[in-house]
């Protein structure tokens, strides 16, 4: 059972949409995190969030951003995204952010026409 | 910044065999050292981890061991079985431990 709720699993869009992925969790963790993973690589870090607040941007493309609207939940908002943007967007928390377990949610697979 | 060396990048073995992985890291301030199962289409999934201060770590038939001096730290599997097969990724904290990098990951496959 996953306790990292990802939404949507499946996503199709062309170029020029505009969609959003979220995570849920209600663990009482206080980090959470994105990562993009693309096949037979290893999740790569996008974004870290610690108290609500972003800590980590690893020089990601603004076509994504990021929002944590509470300590819950975690959004990414996509525009304009490329062909090489398809990839599983996976989420993660863990209970603080330093050296505590990250679980992972199942991911979204992101498709871009 | 943090690398992480995974050798090998593929492991196939016997059903009852064992398995070691290896990572070596770079960065010597890191101190956590997770190990992900990652099966097809599914979620990596923690199944062990390893802080500095602890040389090995047990949990049934897997187990790992760091080696602080060296800069490496190993996923030994004993007694594998066919649903051992997956995509094995080590990590190492980053960013004052804010963060992971993961290794390439190893499939391993056991056959019966």
């Amino acid at each position: 059972d996953t306790e990292v709720t990802q939404t949507p699993k499946h996503l199709v869009m062309g170029m020029t949409n505009k969609k959003s992925l979220k995570c849920e969790q209600h663990m009482g963790h206080r980090a959470m995190y994105w990562y993009k993973q693309k096949a037979k690589k290893p999740p790569e870090l996008m974004f870290v969030y610690s108290y609500e607040k972003l800590s980590i941007n690893e020089s990601v493309p603004s076509r994504f951003s990021p929002e944590c609207p509470n300590s819950s939940l975690l959004n990414l908002h996509l525009h304009a995204l490329q062909p090489e943007d398809s990839a599983l967007y996976l989420c993660a928390s863990s209970q603080q952010e330093s050296n505590q377990p990250q679980h992972f949610g199942d991911g979204t697979r992101l498709s871009i026409l | 910044g943090e690398n992480v060396e995974q050798h090998p990048s593929t492991l196939s073995v016997q059903e009852g065999d064992s398995a070691v992985i290896k990572c070596t890291y770079s960065d010597s301030a890191s101190n956590y050292f997770p190990w992900y199962k990652q099966e097809l289409g599914k979620r990596p999934q923690l199944i062990i981890d390893i802080r500095s201060n602890v040389g090995e770590k047990k949990d049934q038939r897997i187990a790992v061991t760091l080696n602080k001096t060296a800069k490496h730290f190993s996923l030994h599997i004993t007694e594998t079985q066919p649903e051992d097969s997956a995509v094995y990724f080590c990590a190492a904290s980053w960013q004052a431990g804010t963060a992971l990098i993961f290794g390439k990951g190893t499939t391993l496959s056991v056959s019966s």
